[in-house]
């Protein structure tokens, strides 16, 4: 079935970096732009970056541009999300999501990502 | 960016009452729209994309209309399961934004 599956979150000290892992299984991974998606304690959902299919285009929220980068891996079936300079404010639920015009029509459960010292 | 602002931000109802949800945005968005529901410590689940499209597998007793700047998600006959945060999202450009959330709780 279709399923993304994300991992890498932890507690990591204020300044430090985190990768994120997102698998994807069930569909042509190399079809689709994939995008990441947090969320905070308590908090709504933000948008935080995208991928294009075939990575030729990235862009990203202005609260993490220039911190954060997503990458991927089609042979991996993988997109990254190296989260460099964390603060704070980056304690979040972080979720991967397949996307489609109009729509992120999969997801995945979600990694947990907590900075504090 | 493009701001959405969904109201109520909290609705009280019963079972198998009429629920609507608005969701508004700062500039128009064609019908670039979807709708979320969120059960807590889950992922998002689409309901509803292009403003109006049921997403495969959702119950029809969800709808959705509007176009431009208003939008609206419709529940008719709320069931137990729907007692959720639900969350608007467009996708006409970047970045994407959501609403801030309406979470609907049992009256």
């Amino acid at each position: 079935q279709v399923q993304l599956v994300e991992s890498g979150g932890g507690v990591v000290q204020p300044g430090r970096s985190l990768r994120l892992s997102c698998a994807a299984s069930g569909f042509t991974f190399s079809s689709y732009a994939m995008h990441w998606v947090r969320q905070a304690p308590g908090k709504g959902l933000e948008w935080v970056a995208v991928i294009w299919y075939d990575g030729s285009n990235k862009l990203y929220a202005d609260s993490v541009k220039g911190r954060f980068t997503i990458s991927r891996d089609n042979s991996k079936n993988t997109v990254y999300l190296q989260m460099n300079s964390l603060r704070a404010e980056d304690t979040a639920v972080y979720y991967c999501a397949r996307g489609l015009q109009y729509r992120l029509d999969v997801w995945g459960q979600g990694t947990t990502v907590t900075v504090s010292s | 960016d493009i701001q959405l602002t969904q109201s109520p931000s909290f609705l009280s109802a019963s079972v198998g009452d009429r629920v609507t949800v608005t969701c508004r945005a700062s500039q128009g968005i064609s019908n670039y729209l979807a709708w979320y529901q969120q059960k807590p410590g889950k992922a998002p689940n689409l309901l509803i994309y292009a403003a109006s499209t049921l997403q495969s597998g959702v119950p029809s007793r969800f709808s959705g209309s509007g176009s431009g700047t208003e939008f609206t998600l419709t529940i008719t006959s709320l069931q137990p399961e729907d007692f959720a945060a639900y969350y608007c999202q467009q996708l006409n450009s970047f970045p994407l934004t959501f609403g801030g959330g309406t979470k609907v709780e049992i009256k």
